[in-house]
């Protein structure tokens, strides 16, 4: 089955810094790549995801980069704020076959004010 | 529209007993995922209902069993409680494959 690593397991930045979460995958049939934050005592939410066609996908401050290659793909978050500490899960799951994901094992991300 | 709803919210119980879960997805959402979260393994996926069939299954044993009715919700049960089975249990929906709206979770106490 699928495996997913996710690095850092937790992330302290500067508000204002850039933060960087990377996830390596195994199964090559994988052809979405979700992420997902969850704050303390809340549900995980969607904040961006990509598609194996898409190499990089941008949203405001988000940035997602996928190399099917390498199998792996990454998070980058520029002008850290304090409302972006959280947790952050990336996942990886089969697409239009269903909502199977296999979830990295998180990044604990705190932004120092 | 409401979000996904699941219910209870918060239970115990000892090891032996058996647990039933709800979760009602956002209408119009055909697929319903389960997953288990505890801080040791993380988010685990359970399984995947889509229009009342089992689409998808994860690495969990018979004990774990779900379904979905006609009006999409869908429950879950774990039968045979063990004390490892402590975890917050979140399901999730979707229109079809693609972005998951999860909800609040039921966090399970297996004492």
């Amino acid at each position: 089955g699928e495996n997913v690593e996710q690095h850092p397991s937790t992330l302290s930045v500067q508000e204002g810094d850039s933060a960087v979460i990377k996830c390596t995958y195994s199964d090559s049939a994988s052809n979405y790549f979700p992420w997902y934050k969850q704050e303390l005592g809340k549900r995980p939410q969607l904040i961006i995801d990509i598609r194996s066609n898409v190499g990089e996908k941008k949203d405001q401050r988000i940035a997602v980069t996928l190399n099917k290659t390498a199998k792996h793909f990454s998070l980058h978050i520029t002008e850290t704020q304090p409302e972006d500490s959280a947790v952050y899960f990336c996942a990886a799951g089969p697409g239009n076959a269903g909502n199977m994901l296999t979830f990295g094992g998180g990044t604990r991300l705190m932004v120092k004010p | 529209k409401a979000g996904v709803t699941q219910t209870p919210r918060y239970l115990i119980k000892t090891r032996g007993q058996q647990v039933t879960l709800s979760c009602s997805p956002i209408s119009g959402h055909r697929s319903v995922s389960w997953y288990q979260q505890t801080p040791g393994q993380g988010l685990q996926f359970l399984f995947e209902y889509f229009s009342e069939t089992q689409r998808n299954k994860g690495n969990f044993p018979g004990r774990f069993s779900g379904r979905q009715f006609s009006n999409s919700r869908s429950e879950m049960n774990v039968s045979t409680l063990e004390l490892g089975d402590s975890a917050l249990y979140l399901c999730a929906s979707s229109q079809g494959a693609g972005e998951l709206f999860f909800g609040e979770g039921s966090r399970l106490t297996v004492l």
